[in-house]
């Protein structure tokens, strides 16, 4: 248990569906992270949020659409996806944005595209 | 480019020594880190170093050489639990972490 939360566990979804998943810390975090995690390949950065604020957005497709009402609580929202965005997502939250601090992971949504 | 590179997969034995290493071109640097994921598990804090040397906790050791871009994972006694995946990330000058693809490691009774 790392204080992170992530829901669903696992998802299914077509490529015509609109879901969204949920990540939630309990730390009292400043900074979260979204993450794919694709077989074999390094993570790889999707958004980062401080305070609230986006900080970044790495070239991310815009059927990919974050929120961040509050410090806690971070959502992904998925619409019209591809087959090779099948992977698994990772939340993550740090006391502070920077490199220095240590990311504290949820266990991830595995999410299947059909 | 930044880049890190570590083995994909390595084999080891119950009660013996690995060591996992990791090299990472980045621009700058400001840290390393490891990390341990079990197979369907989020991954978890090992180690953070960003001054050379060697850095101890418990059956895990951490190494950094800032002036070669090199790092080592030691894991002593191995037990079956420490089957798992091994990621190195390195903190660029923007302090953005920069990920490999890890290092799976299994362990043989």
């Amino acid at each position: 248990e790392t204080g992170v939360t992530q829901t669903p566990r696992h998802l299914v979804m077509g490529m015509t569906n609109k879901k969204s998943l949920k990540c939630e810390q309990h730390l009292g975090h400043n900074a979260m992270y979204w993450y794919k995690q694709s077989a074999k390949k390094p993570l790889e950065l999707m958004f980062v949020y401080n305070f609230k604020e986006q900080t970044e957005n790495n070239s991310v497709p815009s059927r990919f659409s974050p929120e961040c009402p509050n410090s806690s609580h971070l959502f992904l929202h998925l619409h019209t996806l591809q087959p090779e965005d099948s992977a698994l997502y990772l939340c993550a939250s740090s006391q502070d944005v920077g490199g220095y601090n240590e990311q504290f992971f949820g266990p991830g949504t595995r999410l299947t595209v059909l | 480019g930044q880049n890190i590179d570590q083995p994909t997969e390595m084999t080891a034995t119950e009660g013996a020594i690995v060591q996992i290493n990791c090299t990472y071109q980045t621009s700058g640097f400001n840290g390393l880190f490891w990390y341990q994921q079990h197979a369907g598990e989020a991954p978890t804090f090992l180690s953070y170093n960003v001054l050379d040397g060697l850095e101890e906790k418990g059956r895990f050791s951490s190494f950094l050489s800032r002036s070669k871009g090199y790092s080592y994972l030691l894991l002593k006694e191995l037990q079956m639990k420490d089957s798992a995946s091994y990621l190195c990330a390195a903190a660029d000058s923007n302090y953005q972490l920069i990920w490999g693809a890890g290092t799976k490691l299994i362990i043989k009774p």
